[in-house]
């Protein structure tokens, strides 16, 4: 069955560390991925999308995510992170036969501490 | 504003009640979709409409959901005899035709006591 895994509930690093948030995914076909931030009581905001094409995606906010086929994965990073980026983020699989629905992952909640 | 926008934005209702969200999507996207997220959870998929056509609904949508989109533009979500297990937050988002990017509106979060 179609899923997204984010194995890490939690994550704390300190600002202007580096970070990376894991994603797998499971889909039949030739995944589109995307990565969302949500803020607490917010919505959901686009940081980046995959398609096809080159693996590494640039997206908003000086995100960036790399695309391994081989690995099922889909992994956000940053190279240093500001006390802002302290949100929530799920990674998401588009599953087209079925109108283009999101699948998404339980999501991972990011703390910056100071 | 042209984003997608949700009313209202916090509701609190008792058990059994009644309650109906609305979402206004952009306005030359012709697919919108609600999803719904519980704590802890991430969003997942209830119904989505191609214009006024609803195409597709979860088996969590239960028969005390509704959804409708009447003239292809706005959409309403109506839950009947809320339960507390209903309390969530519940999310729109739209697409225009072609795409696969979805954007959200701000989410309506639902209280049942």
């Amino acid at each position: 069955a179609q899923s997204v895994t984010q194995p890490d509930i939690h994550i704390t690093v300190s600002e202007g560390a580096s970070l990376e948030l894991r994603c797998n995914y499971s889909y039949g076909a030739t995944p589109y991925l995307f990565w969302y931030v949500q803020s607490p009581g917010q919505g959901l905001q686009l940081l980046l999308k995959y398609f096809s094409g080159d693996t590494l995606v640039q997206g908003i906010k000086g995100f960036e995510a790399e695309f391994k086929r081989s690995q099922s994965s889909f992994n956000l990073r940053k190279p240093s992170v500001h006390w802002s980026d302290a949100a929530e983020y799920f990674c998401a699989v588009v599953f087209m036969e079925y109108g283009n629905k999101l699948v998404f992952g339980a999501g991972t909640i990011l703390r910056v501490k100071s | 504003d042209t984003g997608v926008s949700q009313d209202p934005r916090h509701k609190i209702t008792k058990r059994g009640q009644n309650v109906t969200f609305r979402c206004d999507p952009i306005s030359e996207h012709n697919r919108l979709y609600w999803y719904r997220q519980t704590l802890g959870q991430g969003p997942e998929f209830l119904t989505y409409f191609q214009n006024e056509a609803q195409l597709e609904k979860s088996r969590l949508l239960s028969d005390r959901f509704s959804a409708e989109r009447p003239k292809g533009s706005f959409s309403t979500l109506e839950i009947q005899r809320t339960e507390q297990g209903d309390s969530a937050m519940y999310l729109c988002a739209s697409i225009r035709q072609g795409s696969y990017e979805q954007y959200f509106g701000p989410g309506t979060r639902l209280t049942v006591t």
